[in-house]
């Protein structure tokens, strides 16, 4: 079992939607959450971390925790075609960022 | 200054040639990272600098050989490279104390023929 698990997609959605992304981990003891947005050939970009179970709210952005079911999602709402890039949970685990596989996500005009 | 930078931002090189990657930051922080990223997967963590000494080496070949001159420069040394080493090489840098938050450069998309 990977330590995280996420949808690779590609997730399809017309502008304006309602976006959910989500990833599961295996390690009880991760404590912090991280969500970054990587563009075509660019490098990751630090989206929202969150050390705890809840949610946390940025804009258009809520990154949520349930650390009980060990389980993250990413809600984007009013979804813009400048929102098309792969999201990548991190989460940090054994001195390192764990990453999950990425959700290629395309918002349609 | 939250930017990360990295220089070139392409790269060829043959299997015989010796390169370098380079990187910069001036956000003060004193940790910083190598990381290689291949085609629709997650980067993969290589070595890990703090307060400039090697604190993590994942394993890699010694074909690629970092240092950290200072507590703003990254480099990485390319040598004796395979095609398979082809790939993004993304720099990161983030507090010592706050490593679960690393802030990324663009990379440097590095070819090897």
């Amino acid at each position: 079992q990977k330590e995280v698990e996420q949808d690779p997609g590609p997730l399809s959605v017309p502008e304006g939607a309602i976006v959910s992304l989500n990833c599961t981990y295996s390690n009880s003891a991760f404590q912090y959450f991280m969500w970054y947005r990587q563009y075509s050939r660019k490098g990751p970009e630090l989206l929202m971390y969150t050390y705890s179970s809840g949610n946390k709210e940025d804009g258009r952005f809520t990154a949520q925790v349930d650390k009980s079911s060990k389980y993250i999602s990413l809600f984007i709402r009013d979804s813009q075609p400048s929102d098309s890039a792969t999201y990548l949970c991190a989460i940090w685990g054994a001195q390192k960022l764990v990453f999950g596989q990425g959700t290629r996500l395309t918002i349609n005009p | 200054d939250t930017e990360v930078t990295q220089t070139p931002k392409h790269l060829v090189m043959g299997m015989t040639n010796k390169k370098s990657l380079k990187c910069e930051q001036h956000m003060g922080h004193r940790a910083m990272y190598w990381y290689k990223q291949k085609a629709k997967k997650p980067p993969e963590l290589m070595f890990v600098y703090s307060y400039e000494k090697l604190s993590i080496n994942e394993s890699v070949p010694s074909r690629f050989s970092p240092e950290c001159p200072n507590s703003s420069l990254l480099n990485l040394h390319l040598h004796a490279l395979q095609p398979e080493d082809s790939a993004l090489y993304l720099c990161a840098s983030s507090q010592v104390a706050r490593k679960e938050t690393q802030y990324f450069g663009p990379g440097t998309r590095l070819l090897v023929l």
